[in-house]
């Protein structure tokens, strides 16, 4: 079935560092591909998205690639902030199906 | 309302014991879905409703677990007989698409029932 593998936190850098959270994805047909974000406290929040094979999602100065030669869509930011803090999930939709299928997700400590 | 509304945010109760937990979603969204999370893991989906239709069911884990959506708005998820490996993070979220249907949107997340079972 189709799943999603992402890289292990928990992950803790400097502030202004460069972040790169790995995200692959096994699926049948072309998924839609997603990054959601959970806050301290909050809900999980749609962080950005690509439909399909080339796209770029990018919010908030993140951005990831939907890589269908690699099967990967990997969160990457130049300048992480300690506001940036988060868990962060890497999800996929695939074509035949109505849910969100998560990775395990991977926790990102930004130190001032 | 303005965003997606769980409730309880936090519930204890014995095993044994039944619980309802209830998402109130976006005012219009057709679709509901139920994940649940445990610890250090990202939410596993349990089922979802297109209006007050359940579509799939498949996450469920046992028959101790249902839900509904009688009039295509508020859903409750029931857990019978709750067991300790019960507790978990519960999640709700609606779109305003059909689940299953042509077209990517976004699902938007309440901030979740913590259910502990002790």
């Amino acid at each position: 079935g189709d799943s999603v593998t992402q890289m292990e936190g928990p992950v803790t850098l400097s502030e202004e560092a460069c972040l790169t959270i790995n995200c692959t994805y096994t699926a049948t047909g072309y998924p839609s591909l997603f990054w959601y974000v959970q806050y301290p406290g909050e809900g999980l929040q749609l962080l950005l998205k690509a439909t399909k094979a080339d796209d770029k999602g990018s919010n908030k100065g993140f951005e990831a690639t939907y890589r269908k030669e690699t099967t990967s869509f990997h969160l990457e930011k130049g300048s992480v902030q300690v506001s940036d803090s988060a868990v962060y999930f890497c999800a996929l939709l695939g074509g035949s199906q109505g849910n969100l299928i998560f990775g395990k997700g991977t926790k990102l400590s930004v130190k001032p | 309302g303005a965003g997606v509304s769980q409730s309880p945010r936090y519930k204890v109760t014995k095993r044994g014991q039944d619980v309802a937990l209830r998402c109130d979603p976006i005012s219009g969204h057709v679709s509901l879905y139920w994940y649940r999370q445990a610890l250090g893991q990202g939410p596993e989906f349990l089922t979802y409703f297109n209006y007050e239709a359940q579509q799939d069911k498949s996450g469920l884990p046992n028959d101790r677990f249902s839900a509904e959506r009688p009039e295509g708005s508020i859903s409750t998820l029931t857990i019978q007989r709750t067991e300790q490996r019960d507790s978990a993070m519960y999640r709700c979220a609606s779109s305003s698409r059909l689940a299953g249907g042509e077209g990517v949107t976004e699902a938007f997340f309440g901030q979740g029932t913590r259910l502990t079972v002790v």
